[in-house]
């Protein structure tokens, strides 16, 4: 069974200050991580991911994740905001086996607020 | 490549009649997903599809709900007849699910009301 947990439903930084938005997971098998973004009224854009590569993942935008296996977390982190990141971003879990077909665990989702 | 595709953008309706979304997932790949999006229950799976066959659906609501996929390039979600509790918004995506990368790609979703 896999699971994703994100720690806080809302985050709210000021415009140029760092951004730590917060994703721990659970699965049987060695994950694949993502995080994807959702601005208001629009769709889920994939920002990065972590498919058994490097630890360290760039996306887009700027965005960064670091996948800390000890931890079981995949945190997503930003140097420093900017008005238009304010949005909603989710941490999802997934695994591709033949019995669930690339199937992922969402999590609940980090409302992002950015004051200028 | 134009993503997945989605139509209608918006539907309104009235309870008691039928609706139908469609999607059109990225070109070659095997695996297609519904979801649906409220601010009440958040993101929610509600069937997906590998190689056009229906792999789970217990996420659908109930009987009202129905889905297929004929062929590889084409899905449909219906609702009948339809009730005000499913407006909401719609999503398809898809993937190539073959191994360690099964990213999702979304479409733009089909914005739902029922009144």
């Amino acid at each position: 069974a896999q699971s994703v947990t994100q720690l806080d439903s809302h985050v709210s930084v000021s415009e140029g200050t760092p951004v730590l938005l917060r994703c721990n997971y659970s699965s049987s098998y060695s994950p694949s991580l993502f995080w994807y973004v959702q601005h208001p009224n629009k769709g889920l854009q994939l920002l990065l991911k972590y498919t058994s590569a490097a630890t360290l993942v760039k996306g887009i935008n700027g965005f960064e994740a670091e996948f800390k296996k000890s931890e079981t977390s995949f945190h997503l982190t930003k140097p420093s905001a900017h008005m238009s990141d304010a949005a909603e971003y989710f941490c999802v879990v997934s695994f591709s086996l033949n019995t669930n077909a690339g199937k992922s665990t969402f999590g609940d989702g980090t409302t992002l607020t950015v004051k200028p | 490549d134009a993503g997945v595709i989605q139509s209608p953008r918006h539907e309104v309706t009235e309870m008691g009649q039928e609706v139908t979304l469609r999607c059109k997932p990225i070109s070659g790949h095997n695996s297609l997903f519904w979801y649906r999006q409220t601010m009440m229950r958040g993101l929610e799976l509600l069937i997906y599809f590998n190689n056009n066959v229906p792999i789970d659906d217990s996420g659908m609501p109930e009987d009202r709900f129905s889905a297929k996929m004929p062929n590889a390039s084409f899905s449909t979600l219906k609702i009948q007849p339809s009730e005000p509790r499913d407006s909401a918004v719609y999503f398809c995506a898809s993937s190539w699910a073959s191994g360690r990368d099964d990213t999702q790609y979304f479409g733009p979703g089909t914005r739902l009301t029922v009144l």
